[in-house]
């Protein structure tokens, strides 16, 4: 499969600690995407960084590629009680369609206040 | 409003039945998706639009899937002869434009298929 698969699949912190969420895929990529999905909502765009790119920020967001790796990582620093949601990372192929997007099964964070 | 809305947001229908899910996208936004969410999982992609012209439907995983967009803004989706399986979050999302890869996605509705 080309979609991303997210690392942990659950994740469990205190309010005020880092979050650290991985994401690894198996093909070329044009970009990758993460959003946030609140229960019982559509899902957030957060953050899209390219293939030739390395790190972005986004206020307490950070997100890594790592290409020779296939993999992605999210971190949510100072987490608040608020940023508990399912996160996911979204693909997207050279071989796709423009402007589709390949999702995986998501984690689940919770922050506990 | 500013956001894709989507309606109805919930939904209950009888095996057989057919339903039609309606997506507003946010004005002026040329892409069009549908994608179907299942508790869990994530999105799975099912159709594209780039205005009215649906460039992809690769996702649709039967023929009771029909989805339209004939004046290049609002879509419908949708579902004849309803079966459980079809049970599933259906989420719409629009993008300003074709190589826009930001998705705005609307609060999707509940099918519930009994």
């Amino acid at each position: 499969s080309q979609q991303g698969e997210e690392d942990p699949q659950a994740l469990s912190i205190q309010e005020g600690e880092n979050a650290t969420m991985n994401c690894s895929y198996k093909t070329s990529i044009n970009n990758l995407q993460w959003y946030r999905q609140n229960s019982g909502r559509g899902l957030v765009h957060l953050i899209l960084i390219r293939s030739n790119e390395r790190e972005k920020h986004s206020g307490r967001l950070r997100v890594t590629l790592d290409t020779s790796k296939k993999s992605s990582s999210l971190l949510i620093t100072a987490s608040r009680a608020a940023d508990t949601a399912s996160y996911f990372c979204a693909i997207s192929t050279p071989d796709t369609n423009a402007g589709k997007s390949t999702f995986g099964d998501g984690t689940t964070l919770t922050v506990k206040p | 409003g500013a956001g894709v809305s989507q309606s109805p947001r919930y939904k209950v229908a009888k095996r057989g039945q057919d339903v039609a899910l309606r997506c507003d996208p946010i004005s002026g936004h040329v892409s069009l998706f549908w994608y179907q969410q299942a508790l869990g999982q994530g999105p799975e992609f099912l159709t594209y639009f780039q205005n009215e012209a649906q460039l992809d439907k690769s996702g649709l995983p039967s023929d009771r899937f029909f989805a339209e967009r004939p004046e290049g803004s609002v879509s419908t989706l949708k579902i004849q002869r309803t079966q459980q399986e079809d049970s599933a979050v259906y989420l719409c999302a629009s993008s300003l434009a074709m190589a826009a890869y930001e998705q705005y996605f609307g609060p999707g509705t509940r099918l519930t298929v009994t």
